[in-house]
């Protein structure tokens, strides 16, 4: 069974660019999860879809906004770039908000921007 | 805010050792999570604990969780070089959302 997977693997971008990052979930999973590793600050909640909404939103500013899709796969979108946002993105799944499972996380996407 | 602490920041120990993380956190939980990253990839789901349960155990693996003292550790017996990792807990607070503490580096030195 194919795990969580995320694309691009590297992303280089300018500054004031726009960003797009790929998420698909493990089969059966409704629930997508996006967090941001930058250096040195942990990883940080960005972005929570379970069938087809956000039902919740880390402390990030709305250039930061994504979305999923029917077949529950999920982006993000990160416009108007700047150099703070290079981080790794992570991407997870999970079986969705009612069921006490774990999250299973993808490799991510390393978004570099000069 | 981050959630969960981890305790160690960073622990260096032989092969063959056993290696003890703790983590403490500062609300209620559904359930409590433990994860290792290697070298800044993705995280590796190791263990999830439910607020109910005391211990559980996983090959090498054992986790404990004290809802009382809101804290939770993970023991690796008989450590490896393979084990050398960042390890994360992470807790479900029925928000959707896992919070990550700031990790625990081990090395494990052959």
């Amino acid at each position: 069974e194919a795990g969580v997977t995320q694309s691009p693997t590297h992303l280089i971008k300018t500054r004031g660019q726009q960003a797009t990052l790929r998420c698909s979930p493990i089969s059966g999973h409704t629930s997508v999860y996006w967090y941001q590793q930058a250096l040195g600050l942990g990883l940080q909640f960005l972005l929570w879809y379970d069938e087809g909404e956000e039902r919740n939103r880390g402390n990030f500013p709305p250039r930061f906004s994504g979305r999923q899709f029917p077949n529950y796969s999920s982006e993000l979108n990160v416009n108007a770039l700047e150099l703070e946002d290079s981080a790794l993105y992570l991407c997870a799944s999970s079986l969705g908000t009612d069921q006490n499972t774990e999250a299973f996380f993808g490799q991510g996407t390393r978004l570099t921007v000069v | 805010s981050q959630q969960g602490e981890e305790d160690p920041q960073a622990l260096s120990i032989q092969e063959g050792e056993n290696a003890t993380m703790n983590c403490s956190y500062k609300t209620s939980i559904n359930n409590l999570q433990w994860y290792r990253q290697n070298s800044g990839r993705g995280l590796v789901h190791l263990i999830l604990i439910r607020s109910n349960e005391r211990e559980k155990h996983s090959g090498r693996l054992r986790v404990t969780l004290d809802t009382s003292k809101k804290s939770s550790s993970l023991l690796i017996t008989a450590s490896r070089a393979a084990d050398t990792a960042s390890y994360f807990c992470a807790t479900d607070a029925w928000s959707g959302k896992l919070i990550f503490g700031q990790g625990t580096e081990l090395s494990v030195k052959p």
